[in-house]
Protein backbone atom coordinates (compact mmCIF):
# COMPACT_ATOMS: atom_id res chain seq x y z
CA UNK A 1 0.00 0.00 0.00
CA UNK A 2 1.12 3.35 -1.30
CA UNK A 3 2.33 5.78 1.85
CA UNK A 4 -0.51 8.62 0.53
CA UNK A 5 -2.95 7.55 -1.87
CA UNK A 6 -4.85 9.96 -3.88
CA UNK A 7 -7.82 9.38 -6.10
CA UNK A 8 -5.97 10.18 -9.34
CA UNK A 9 -9.35 11.44 -10.65
CA UNK A 10 -9.61 13.46 -13.50
CA UNK A 11 -12.07 15.37 -12.04
CA UNK A 12 -13.92 17.36 -14.80
CA UNK A 13 -16.23 20.42 -13.05
CA UNK A 14 -17.37 23.71 -14.62
CA UNK A 15 -16.49 27.28 -13.62
CA UNK A 16 -17.65 28.19 -10.17
CA UNK A 17 -18.16 24.74 -9.07
CA UNK A 18 -17.29 23.89 -5.88
CA UNK A 19 -14.96 20.25 -5.95
CA UNK A 20 -13.30 18.47 -2.71
CA UNK A 21 -10.10 16.24 -3.21
CA UNK A 22 -9.46 13.39 -0.07
CA UNK A 23 -6.06 11.88 0.47
CA UNK A 24 -5.36 8.77 2.76
CA UNK A 25 -1.92 8.49 4.27
CA UNK A 26 -0.33 5.01 6.11
CA UNK A 27 2.05 6.24 7.87
CA UNK A 28 1.25 7.61 11.36
CA UNK A 29 4.92 9.04 11.63
CA UNK A 30 3.97 11.28 9.12
CA UNK A 31 3.86 14.44 11.45
CA UNK A 32 3.58 17.48 8.46
CA UNK A 33 0.69 17.50 5.63
CA UNK A 34 0.75 19.91 2.26
CA UNK A 35 -0.70 19.81 -0.83
CA UNK A 36 0.84 20.82 -3.97
CA UNK A 37 0.52 22.12 -7.47
CA UNK A 38 1.58 20.72 -10.54
CA UNK A 39 0.41 22.14 -14.30
CA UNK A 40 0.59 20.21 -16.99
CA UNK A 41 4.62 19.65 -17.91
CA UNK A 42 5.77 21.78 -15.50
CA UNK A 43 7.45 21.17 -11.88
CA UNK A 44 5.54 21.29 -8.66
CA UNK A 45 4.57 24.63 -6.26
CA UNK A 46 3.47 24.63 -2.85
CA UNK A 47 0.14 25.23 -2.84
CA UNK A 48 -0.86 25.10 0.77
CA UNK A 49 -0.25 23.75 4.08
CA UNK A 50 -2.02 21.49 5.99
CA UNK A 51 -2.97 22.07 9.63
CA UNK A 52 -5.25 19.97 12.08
CA UNK A 53 -7.44 22.82 12.58
CA UNK A 54 -7.97 23.51 9.03
CA UNK A 55 -6.69 26.61 6.99
CA UNK A 56 -7.82 28.64 4.40
CA UNK A 57 -6.21 30.54 2.03
CA UNK A 58 -8.85 32.29 -0.22
CA UNK A 59 -11.02 30.04 -2.81
CA UNK A 60 -9.08 26.95 -1.16
CA UNK A 61 -9.31 25.46 2.50
CA UNK A 62 -7.32 22.31 3.62
CA UNK A 63 -7.86 20.17 6.71
CA UNK A 64 -6.35 17.40 8.32
CA UNK A 65 -7.95 14.54 10.45
CA UNK A 66 -5.06 12.42 12.36
CA UNK A 67 -7.43 9.96 14.08
CA UNK A 68 -8.92 8.56 10.69
CA UNK A 69 -5.29 9.56 8.55
CA UNK A 70 -7.07 11.66 6.36
CA UNK A 71 -6.47 15.01 4.26
CA UNK A 72 -9.13 17.07 2.14
CA UNK A 73 -7.97 20.10 -0.21
CA UNK A 74 -11.89 22.30 -0.75
CA UNK A 75 -11.53 24.68 -3.73
CA UNK A 76 -14.85 27.06 -3.99
CA UNK A 77 -15.40 29.10 -7.46
CA UNK A 78 -13.55 27.05 -9.51
CA UNK A 79 -11.38 28.93 -12.54
CA UNK A 80 -10.63 28.00 -15.48
CA UNK A 81 -6.61 28.26 -14.20
CA UNK A 82 -7.63 26.09 -11.15
CA UNK A 83 -6.90 22.78 -14.03
CA UNK A 84 -3.92 21.22 -12.80
CA UNK A 85 -2.63 18.31 -10.79
CA UNK A 86 -2.74 18.39 -6.99
CA UNK A 87 -0.90 16.60 -5.12
CA UNK A 88 -0.89 15.87 -1.46
CA UNK A 89 2.48 15.30 0.31
CA UNK A 90 2.90 14.14 4.22
CA UNK A 91 6.48 14.87 5.74
CA UNK A 92 8.15 12.82 9.05
CA UNK A 93 9.87 14.56 11.56
CA UNK A 94 13.16 13.58 13.26
CA UNK A 95 15.96 11.95 10.95
CA UNK A 96 13.58 12.07 8.14
CA UNK A 97 13.23 15.91 8.37
CA UNK A 98 12.34 17.65 5.14
CA UNK A 99 11.95 13.78 3.02
CA UNK A 100 8.42 14.15 1.38
CA UNK A 101 6.33 11.51 0.12
CA UNK A 102 3.95 12.45 -2.80
CA UNK A 103 0.69 11.13 -3.51
CA UNK A 104 0.50 9.87 -6.91
CA UNK A 105 -1.39 13.41 -7.92
CA UNK A 106 -5.26 14.04 -8.96
CA UNK A 107 -5.89 15.71 -12.08
CA UNK A 108 -8.44 18.93 -12.12
CA UNK A 109 -9.90 19.90 -15.29
CA UNK A 110 -12.08 23.31 -15.06
CA UNK A 111 -14.29 24.03 -18.55
CA UNK A 112 -16.26 26.83 -19.26
CA UNK B 1 16.90 35.69 -8.95
CA UNK B 2 16.77 32.28 -10.95
CA UNK B 3 15.54 29.78 -8.13
CA UNK B 4 16.53 26.19 -9.26
CA UNK B 5 17.84 25.50 -12.14
CA UNK B 6 18.11 22.28 -14.12
CA UNK B 7 20.33 21.24 -17.04
CA UNK B 8 19.84 19.50 -19.77
CA UNK B 9 15.86 19.84 -20.16
CA UNK B 10 15.97 17.13 -22.59
CA UNK B 11 18.35 14.05 -23.35
CA UNK B 12 18.02 10.80 -24.90
CA UNK B 13 20.56 8.14 -24.11
CA UNK B 14 21.08 4.44 -25.25
CA UNK B 15 21.15 1.74 -22.52
CA UNK B 16 24.59 1.11 -21.17
CA UNK B 17 25.69 5.28 -21.78
CA UNK B 18 26.35 7.39 -18.45
CA UNK B 19 25.28 10.90 -17.55
CA UNK B 20 25.15 13.34 -15.03
CA UNK B 21 22.42 15.49 -14.38
CA UNK B 22 23.18 19.01 -12.69
CA UNK B 23 21.31 21.38 -10.28
CA UNK B 24 21.89 24.60 -8.88
CA UNK B 25 19.98 26.94 -6.52
CA UNK B 26 20.94 30.32 -5.33
CA UNK B 27 18.51 30.80 -2.86
CA UNK B 28 21.26 29.84 0.22
CA UNK B 29 18.84 26.61 0.84
CA UNK B 30 20.97 24.22 3.06
CA UNK B 31 18.97 20.99 1.60
CA UNK B 32 19.09 19.69 -1.71
CA UNK B 33 16.80 16.68 -3.16
CA UNK B 34 17.03 14.66 -6.32
CA UNK B 35 12.63 13.09 -7.25
CA UNK B 36 11.78 10.83 -10.63
CA UNK B 37 8.42 11.34 -11.71
CA UNK B 38 6.77 8.69 -13.38
CA UNK B 39 3.17 7.74 -14.75
CA UNK B 40 0.96 6.79 -11.57
CA UNK B 41 3.79 6.83 -9.18
CA UNK B 42 3.86 10.18 -8.09
CA UNK B 43 7.16 11.53 -7.19
CA UNK B 44 9.64 9.44 -5.89
CA UNK B 45 13.00 10.59 -3.98
CA UNK B 46 16.27 8.97 -4.95
CA UNK B 47 18.93 11.26 -3.10
CA UNK B 48 18.82 13.93 -0.82
CA UNK B 49 21.53 16.04 0.76
CA UNK B 50 20.33 17.76 4.01
CA UNK B 51 23.35 20.06 3.89
CA UNK B 52 26.41 20.39 2.17
CA UNK B 53 28.92 17.53 2.85
CA UNK B 54 26.21 15.20 3.76
CA UNK B 55 24.28 12.73 1.18
CA UNK B 56 21.58 9.94 1.87
CA UNK B 57 19.35 7.75 0.32
CA UNK B 58 15.77 7.87 -0.41
CA UNK B 59 13.46 5.77 -1.92
CA UNK B 60 14.86 4.75 -5.48
CA UNK B 61 18.30 5.25 -5.25
CA UNK B 62 19.56 1.93 -7.10
CA UNK B 63 21.64 3.07 -10.91
CA UNK B 64 21.95 6.31 -9.50
CA UNK B 65 25.06 8.55 -7.65
CA UNK B 66 25.11 12.23 -6.62
CA UNK B 67 27.41 14.75 -5.73
CA UNK B 68 27.03 17.53 -3.17
CA UNK B 69 29.73 19.94 -4.70
CA UNK B 70 28.90 22.78 -2.70
CA UNK B 71 25.95 24.54 -1.38
CA UNK B 72 24.56 25.66 -4.64
CA UNK B 73 25.43 22.45 -6.17
CA UNK B 74 23.54 19.11 -6.35
CA UNK B 75 24.42 16.49 -9.37
CA UNK B 76 22.92 12.93 -9.95
CA UNK B 77 24.87 10.63 -12.07
CA UNK B 78 24.14 7.86 -14.09
CA UNK B 79 26.91 4.87 -14.32
CA UNK B 80 25.25 2.90 -16.75
CA UNK B 81 21.72 3.76 -18.17
CA UNK B 82 18.51 1.55 -18.25
CA UNK B 83 15.34 1.61 -20.31
CA UNK B 84 13.56 1.40 -16.69
CA UNK B 85 15.23 5.23 -16.09
CA UNK B 86 13.14 6.95 -18.64
CA UNK B 87 11.61 9.50 -16.65
CA UNK B 88 10.99 13.08 -15.68
CA UNK B 89 13.86 14.57 -12.91
CA UNK B 90 13.40 16.82 -10.60
CA UNK B 91 15.78 18.96 -8.65
CA UNK B 92 14.47 20.68 -5.34
CA UNK B 93 15.78 22.95 -2.54
CA UNK B 94 14.76 23.80 0.69
CA UNK B 95 15.29 26.40 3.74
CA UNK B 96 13.19 24.93 6.12
CA UNK B 97 12.44 21.57 4.97
CA UNK B 98 9.08 21.49 3.69
CA UNK B 99 8.47 24.32 1.19
CA UNK B 100 10.48 22.59 -1.90
CA UNK B 101 11.36 24.94 -4.61
CA UNK B 102 11.48 22.56 -7.90
CA UNK B 103 13.66 23.09 -11.04
CA UNK B 104 12.14 23.04 -14.62
CA UNK B 105 12.80 19.06 -14.99
CA UNK B 106 15.17 16.91 -16.72
CA UNK B 107 12.75 14.84 -19.78
CA UNK B 108 15.43 11.85 -20.20
CA UNK B 109 14.51 8.76 -22.74
CA UNK B 110 16.66 5.71 -22.58
CA UNK B 111 16.86 3.41 -25.43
Amino acid sequence: RKEVEQDPGPFNVPEGATVAFNCTYSNSASQSFFWYRQDCRKEPKLLMSVYSSGNEDGRFTAQLNRASQYISLLIRDSKLSDSATYLCVGAAGGTSYGKLTFGQGTILTVHP
Amino acid sequence: NAGVTQTPKFQVLKTGQSMTLQCAQDMNHNSMYWYRQDPGMGLRLIYYSASEGTTDKGEVPNGYNVSRLNKREFSLRLESAAPSQTSVYFCASTLNGYEQYFGPGTRLTVT
